[in-house]
This record gives C-alpha cells, sequence and structure tokens, in this order.
C-alpha cells in the first residue's frame, strides 16, 4: 500500500515568491493533515480536513497561507507571498476518521 | 490533550534494548498514548499505541504502568538505524481530540 505522497521534498525560493506543496493521502483515507516543523521542534498541526471540509484551521496564518482539498482526495497548501520565517518542513498526514495518523516525507522550504 | 515528559537525549548500544521512557500524569480516562518516531530527514513514523494494556507489534513494545500517568517504549534489540528523535503522544480518540499535539521527544542515539 502507498503511503502519503508529497511534492516537492525541497523547495528554495526568495521571499515574496509564492510556493505550493502538494499531498496524496493514502487511498481511502478522508482526514488530512497538514503540519509544519520547525527546525529543532516538533511538527504542529496547520490545518485539518475531513473530506472537503476545512474543519481545524486555527493555527494556519490566513494572510498569506491558505489550502485547498477539492474532490476530498489531494490537498495543495500555498504561501503567498512567502517570508523569511516560512522556512520550515511541511508534512502531510491521512488518517481514515479518527484513527492513527500516517505521515508523508515532507517538504523542505527554504526562503532567502 | 494532556502534556507529556520525556528525557532530551538518551545512548543504547547496538543490540541492546532501548527503553524510553514518558510521563503523562494529567492523562484522562480516555486518551491513549502514541509514540511515532522520525529519522533525520524524515516524516514522523507510526510506532504503536496503547490505552490500558502492554501492546507489543512487530517494532516495539508499549508498557503502559496501572495508574496510566507513564509508560516506557521498548526497541528490545536496537539497531543504528533506529537513531531517531522518539515521540510520546497522548491524546483521545475523537473528533474534538484528532490531532497530535508534539513535544520536544527523546533524541535516540544507538552507537556500535
Amino acid at each position: 500500500e502507498a503511503g502519503v505522497v508529497q511534492s516537492p521534498r525541497y523547495k528554495i525560493i526568495e521571499k515574496k515568491q509564492p510556493v505550493a506543496f502538494w499531498c496524496n493521502p493514502i487511498s481511502g483515507h478522508n482526514t488530512l493533515y497538514w503540519y509544519r516543523q520547525n527546525l529543532g521542534q516538533g511538527p504542529e498541526l496547520l490545518i485539518r480536513y475531513e473530506n472537503e471540509e476545512a474543519v481545524d484551521d486555527s493555527q494556519l496564518p490566513k494572510d498569506r497561507f491558505s489550502a485547498e482539498r477539492l474532490k476530498g482526495v489531494d490537498s495543495t497548501l500555498k504561501i503567498q507571498p512567502a517570508e523569511l520565517g516560512d522556512s520550515a518542513v511541511y508534512l502531510c498526514a491521512s488518517s481514515h476518521r479518527v484513527e492513527t495518523q500516517y505521515f508523508g516525507p515532507g517538504t523542505r522550504l527554504l526562503v532567502l | 490533550d494532556a502534556k507529556t515528559t520525556q528525557p532530551p537525549s538518551m545512548d543504547c548500544a547496538e543490540g541492546r534494548a532501548a527503553n524510553l521512557p514518558c510521563n503523562h500524569s494529567t492523562i484522562s480516562g480516555n486518551e491513549y498514548v502514541y509514540w511515532y518516531r522520525q529519522i533525520h530527514s524524515q516524516g514522523p513514523q507510526y510506532i504503536i499505541h496503547g490505552l490500558k494494556n502492554n501492546e507489543t507489534n512487530e517494532m516495539a513494545s508499549l508498557i503502559i504502568t496501572e495508574d496510566r500517568k507513564s509508560s516506557t517504549l521498548i526497541l528490545p534489540h536496537a539497531t543504528l538505524r533506529d537513531t531517531a528523535v522518539y515521540y510520546c503522544i497522548v491524546r483521545a480518540m475523537n473528533n474534538a481530540g484528532n490531532m497530535l499535539t508534539f513535544g520536544g521527544g527523546t533524541r535516540l542515539m544507538v552507537k556500535p
């Protein structure tokens, strides 16, 4: 069974540029999560989807971050414009309802 | 979700058992104990979880004290590839609690 797929694995951009991350969850998992992990810290939840609906986006900086999960499968997380402090690893995870979450490999973002 | 306390780092000799402790003295009756690990440059990997009883799978064993205020993750024969940050997390298995709150974790170094 394929795991959570994320792309790209690495991204280097200049500040003020836009960037987007893509996630394909495990087949059949209706719940999808985006986490951000700063260097030396544990992951922190940004947003959680139940199918197409964002049910918890309280930690998502809405002035520059946006996310979507069209058709309740793949998801995209966007930052526009990126700032130096956005440099981090962006992790996607999925689960079947409230069961165990499984993580993808993450996208490592460096903003110069 | 209840907070957890873990030692920041531990060493273990290759081939020996690694015993990673976790304190969760404020755990609620409906909260599970989850363990994840994160190998360098990878996403968190699910290891095991439990509620009251001890659990074992192909990766590890989880020992939960009778009062549920602490637990120990046991890797019976640690290898160099077990070097990682190990996170102990407590969470309720319901919609409201369906998020993982990561602490600092324990950085396990397995040495030859």
